[in-house]
């Protein structure tokens, strides 16, 4: 275990549900990531937060709707999502940003289908 | 514009066999360059990474992989693989000032035969 969370480990939903993802990290890291991981795809960067603060959104659709409430959670709320945002979503840390040699810390990821 | 490439989408190996994942890389400066591992139902997990010094860094599980500027390489390698090394593994680059992007490779599924 690397000390990063993720709620639910699955989760199927419909094209006009809400539903939200959450990521807990209990390493004391202040910042953290949400990736996209497709089949045949790279891993998408979607959003980063420092402290709270988003720092990165990389062209991610608005039906995609990330929270930071303390430096140790983290949300991802969905929103009318489309069957193509069916992937695994993986919720990282790190120690410090602006720290470019520190490792990121993943969890275990939520497997998401949208039907 | 920073890029990850792993040519080989799936490497076989005879476990006892060494075995090469190959990554290359382009950025602009200097890299700071990360090799990950993703077991089945598992998010990624950290295995080295190079910042600078010693071209060949050692990690977990008895990987090592070696840096090398001129070929703008950073392969993965192990002296004799384990059947539990099977897994999916990611290169990943970030440049020097480069902003928050950590960029990953596309990721290369190593398959250990008993």
């Amino acid at each position: 275990e690397t000390g990063v969370t993720q709620t639910p480990r699955h989760l199927v939903m419909g094209m006009t549900n809400k539903k939200s993802l959450k990521c807990e990290q209990h390493l004391g890291h202040n910042a953290m990531y949400w990736y996209k991981q497709s089949a045949k795809k790279p891993l998408e960067l979607m959003f980063v937060y420092s402290l709270e603060e988003r720092v990165e959104n990389n062209s991610v659709p608005s039906r995609f709707s990330p929270e930071c409430p303390n430096s140790s959670h983290l949300f991802l709320h969905l929103h009318t999502l489309q069957p193509e945002d069916s992937a695994l979503y993986l919720c990282a840390s790190s120690l410090k940003l602006g720290d470019w040699d520190n490792e990121q810390f993943f969890g275990p990821g939520t497997r998401l289908t949208v039907l | 514009a920073q890029s990850v490439a792993q040519p080989e989408d799936q490497v076989n190996v005879a476990e006892g066999n060494p075995l090469t994942v190959k990554c290359t890389y382009s950025v602009s400066g200097n890299p700071y360059l990360f090799w990950y591992v993703q077991y089945p139902n598992r998010g990624l997990q950290f295995l080295l990474k190079y910042i600078t010094g010693d071209n060949l860094v050692k990690g977990s599980y008895g990987f090592e992989a070696e840096f090398n500027k001129s070929q703008t390489s950073f392969h993965l390698k192990k002296p004799s693989a384990l059947v539990s090394d099977s897994a999916l593994y990611f290169c990943a680059v970030r440049a020097h000032n480069a902003g928050n992007m950590l960029t990953f490779g596309g990721g290369t599924r190593l398959m250990v035969k008993p």
